[in-house]
């Protein structure tokens, strides 16, 4: 089936640093990637839409110049958060829409996440 | 605009059959979805229904849509400790490229031994 690796799991960074985020869809080419982020105890949180070879679609509310998508490839979207600060400490996580039999119902495959911690 | 709600908490006995409930206000929802997610993980596609579709039924889990009343159920049967996770409820609305899915805020379900 559809995989989506996302990587890092998990990253602890300084106050005032960016943290590049990578999701990789590894048997399948996913031309909308998705980027979400999720408090403790909540929902996941729709950040931006990131399609290949075009500009991001952000979601009313979130910083894009903060956020930066990157979809460079049909099998890779990244996103860097610039400058991050302790209230961008979060669990983000990217979901690529699957293909085959499934493409219809636009089944999106999950990434694991990536908890990031900004001391 | 767009609204998915659900049940916070569940807590049930191994073995017993556990339901978990959510409402949606898009009636122009095409596909709604059950996903799972374990402590510190992603989100685990478990099934989804077409929208002109009643019931889905994969195994354990029975899905049940009505429709009317912008009702979606999720029944696991014979419920397990493994099945221990949280439950978010989606509903897909947009098409062509340019759908989203928008979620509840996820229902805890606890399988006691």
């Amino acid at each position: 089936g559809a995989v989506v690796s996302q990587h890092p799991s998990w990253v602890i960074c300084k106050s005032g640093t960016s943290v590049k985020i990578e999701c990789r869809s590894l048997d399948f080419q996913a031309t909308t990637m998705f980027w979400y982020r999720q408090f403790p105890k909540q929902s996941l949180m729709l950040m931006a839409t990131s399609n290949e070879g075009s500009k991001a679609t952000y979601e009313q509310g979130v910083e894009k110049d903060k956020f930066l998508i990157n979809h460079a490839s049909l099998t890779l979207s990244t996103l860097t958060v610039t400058s991050a600060h302790p209230e961008d400490s979060s669990f983000y996580i990217c979901s690529a829409r699957g293909q085959g039999r499934d493409s219809g119902a636009n089944v999106l495959t999950f990434g694991a996440g990536s908890r990031l911690t900004v001391l | 605009g767009e609204d998915v709600e659900q049940s916070l908490f569940l807590s049930v006995r191994e073995g017993d059959s556990s339901v978990i409930n959510c409402t949606y206000t898009d009636s122009s929802s095409t596909y709604l979805y059950w996903y799972k997610q374990e402590p510190g993980a992603g989100l685990q596609l478990l099934t989804y229904i077409f929208s002109n579709m009643d019931m889905k039924q994969d195994q354990r889990l029975t899905v049940l849509l009505n429709k009317k009343d912008k009702h979606l159920s999720l029944r696991i049967a014979d419920t397990q400790t493994g099945d221990s996770a949280i439950y978010f409820c989606a509903e897909k609305f947009g098409g062509g490229s340019n759908y989203k899915l928008t979620f509840g805020k996820g229902t805890l379900l606890t399988v006691n031994p």
